[in-house]
């Protein structure tokens, strides 16, 4: 029972190198979400999916662009990696409706240098 | 303003208090509710849903005052394996809103 499961799991980069974040879920959630958590602030949403082939932004979305080519997956890129964006990024997934609880991956860990 | 805000503690109490936290979020037409814990450097997990009238899971009782748009968080005889931060979050139309939490050290 994988659940939602978040590939790398650490990650350094320098300034201005690009990167993909994995997320797979094996539950068929419909719904599908990017955070990145910062040291003393909540999780801020990044970018989020209702569905196959659809994203929308989120709280801060800029830097950042996300893809669900398929409903397991969502992609969550850096183009060019900036200091600002070291943080550690969750993963979320959710049946759909108002009342279902959200799951949660274990996190990426990135450090921009 | 902040779509959910907590006090962020520490709470800091000896095992077997009862200690009980509270979050008020901004969006009166918000949909449903949740508690949730998050260890340090762990993801968050679910610890509960909130429902209007109410309801009790073992030691923790959840709140909610939809008038007064706040949450609370009860913990009745904290166990050591209690300290953790405590995540309010809240549903307005498929985005989750999170707190910043509130921190509990449960003492020896």
């Amino acid at each position: 029972n994988a659940g939602v499961t978040q590939t790398p799991k650490f990650r350094v980069l320098k300034t201005g190198q690009s990167m993909t974040l994995l997320c797979a879920q094996d539950m068929n959630h419909e719904y599908m979400y990017w955070y990145r958590q910062d040291p003393g602030m909540g999780l801020r949403l990044i970018h989020y999916s209702v569905g196959e082939g659809t994203t929308a932004k989120g709280e801060v979305p800029d830097g950042y662009n996300v893809s669900r080519l398929k409903k397991q997956n969502f992609l969550l890129g850096l183009e060019s990696a900036a200091p600002s964006q070291t943080s550690v990024y969750f993963c979320a997934s959710s049946p759909q409706g108002a009342a279902q609880p959200q799951h949660f991956g274990d996190g990426t860990r990135l450090s921009i240098l | 303003r902040k779509e959910v805000e907590q006090d962020p503690g520490p709470f800091n109490v000896p095992e077997g208090a009862t200690v009980a936290f509270n979050c008020t979020y901004s969006n009166s037409a918000s949909q449903s509710f949740f508690w949730y814990r998050q260890d340090c450097r762990k993801e968050p997990k679910l610890l509960m849903s909130v429902y209007s009238s109410g309801n009790e899971d073992g030691r923790f009782t959840a709140q909610l005052n939809r008038a007064s748009q706040y949450i609370s968080l009860l913990i009745r005889d904290s166990k050591l394996s209690d300290s953790a931060t405590y995540l309010c979050v809240v549903n307005n139309f498929n985005k989750f809103y999170f707190g910043s939490g509130t921190k509990l050290n449960v003492k020896p």
